[in-house]
Parts: C-alpha cells; structure tokens; sequence
C-alpha cells in the first residue's frame, strides 16, 4: 500500500538557519507529493506540491523536489524564520485515488532567535 | 483559499456518552468530506469519506457504529463518537476537497475520562 516516512521531530533551529525536513514514500504508479503545515491552534495548509518526477513546488521559500529516482520529497528551506515555527506534514495523493490523501507522521519545526 | 471550520476544537467527555464533531465548508459546497483521525507522533490517518445524501465510506477497520457519519446537506458533515472511551481520545480532522485542492479545519481534541 502506499506509506510516508518523514524525519522525526522536533527539530530546533536558530533563525536564519537552513532547514532540510526529509520525506520519502512508497507507492505504485505516479503519486502526486505534498507539503502541509499546521500552524499552532490552526488547521492543515497546503504549502506546496508536486504532481510529476522532477517537479519542484516552492512557496514562502519553501522548496521540494519531486524525486522519483529516490522516492523522495524532502523540504528546504534557506532561511528559517521564528514565524515558520510549525508542524509539517508530507503526504501524497495516488494516481486516480480520488481525494484520499496519505500522511506521514508530522514534524515539528521550532525556530528560535 | 476555501475555509473549513471544525466545531468544538477541544471537548472532554466523560466514558460511555457521545460526542458529535462539525465540520462545515464555509465558502464553498463540498459533496464529499473526509474525517481523519492522529494520534500522538503518527499519522493522520483516514477514517471514512462523507458522501452527501448518502452513507459514509469507512477505511478497513474503522467501526462504522462506533463512529457515526451524517452528511446532511453540502456544508456540513458531522462525525459522532458514541460511547466513548478513553482509548477514543485523539485529535480529528475534517477536509474538504475544493477544485482538486483538500482544505482542512482546525481539529478537535478529545479527551475521554
């Protein structure tokens, strides 16, 4: 079936630090790969996404790579800021699965000054 | 975006009552919702999918008694723990699928005791 693996948290920065929040999953054919974050007391937003291999999603300076090679979504970011203090959450979407969405464990991000 | 808003986001019940969870789309009509439910350091997990009008569909080894569906007009679906216990204590999320794009509300905690 299809699963999600991403890095445990919580993960500690200092502002302006680079920030690499690794994903990786298992699935047939050619899911479409997800980034969401959840903000404190908020529910899950879209951050970026990536329906085909070598695709990159970017957003708030946020980046990932659609890696088919390496069944692998992994996050960046150059610069971490206090405000991007939150839970991040990989997922993917199976080809002619519908809506359904699957989700990997969720990693807290904390950045402090 | 479109707007999800989930209703409590925090409740504590006592063992053997039943709570209900809302969820409404605020801005848009959404025919199929979808509940998911996480517990502490693993995924979202998805439980069922609330058809409009029509009976829900339950991932494998979801209790269908146990966890109630109503998706009674387009903007609002509703999901009821009955009898619960504590083992039912976990936080729930609604989604609702807009141009292809899941939107999310805010959770709720519940807290069996």
């Amino acid at each position: 079936g299809n699963s999600v693996t991403q890095m445990e948290g919580p993960v500690t920065l200092s502002e302006e630090a680079f920030l690499t929040i690794n994903c990786t999953y298992t699935a047939t054919g050619y899911p479409s790969l997800f980034w969401y974050v959840q903000y404190p007391g908020e529910g899950l937003q879209l951050l970026l996404k990536a329906t085909k291999a070598d695709d990159k999603g970017s957003n708030k300076g946020f980046e990932a790579t659609y890696r088919k090679e390496t069944t692998s979504f992994h996050l960046e970011k150059g610069s971490v800021q206090v405000s991007d203090s939150a839970v991040y959450f990989c997922a993917l979407k199976r080809a002619g699965g519908g809506n359904k969405l699957t989700f990997g464990t969720g990693t807290q991000l904390k950045v402090e000054l | 975006g479109a707007v999800v808003s989930q209703h409590p986001s925090r409740v504590i019940c006592k063992s053997g009552t039943s709570v209900k969870i809302e969820c409404r789309s605020l801005d848009f009509q959404a025919t199929t919702m979808f509940w998911y439910r996480q517990f502490p350091k693993q995924s979202l997990m998805l439980m069922a999918t609330s058809n409009e009008g029509s009976k829900a569909t339950y991932e494998q080894g979801v209790e269908k008694d146990k966890f109630l569906i109503n998706h009674a007009s387009l903007t609002l679906s509703t999901l009821t723990v009955t009898s619960a216990h504590p083992e039912d204590s976990s936080f729930y999320i609604c989604s609702a699928t807009q141009q292809g794009e899941a939107f999310f509300g805010q959770g709720t905690r519940l807290t069996v005791v």
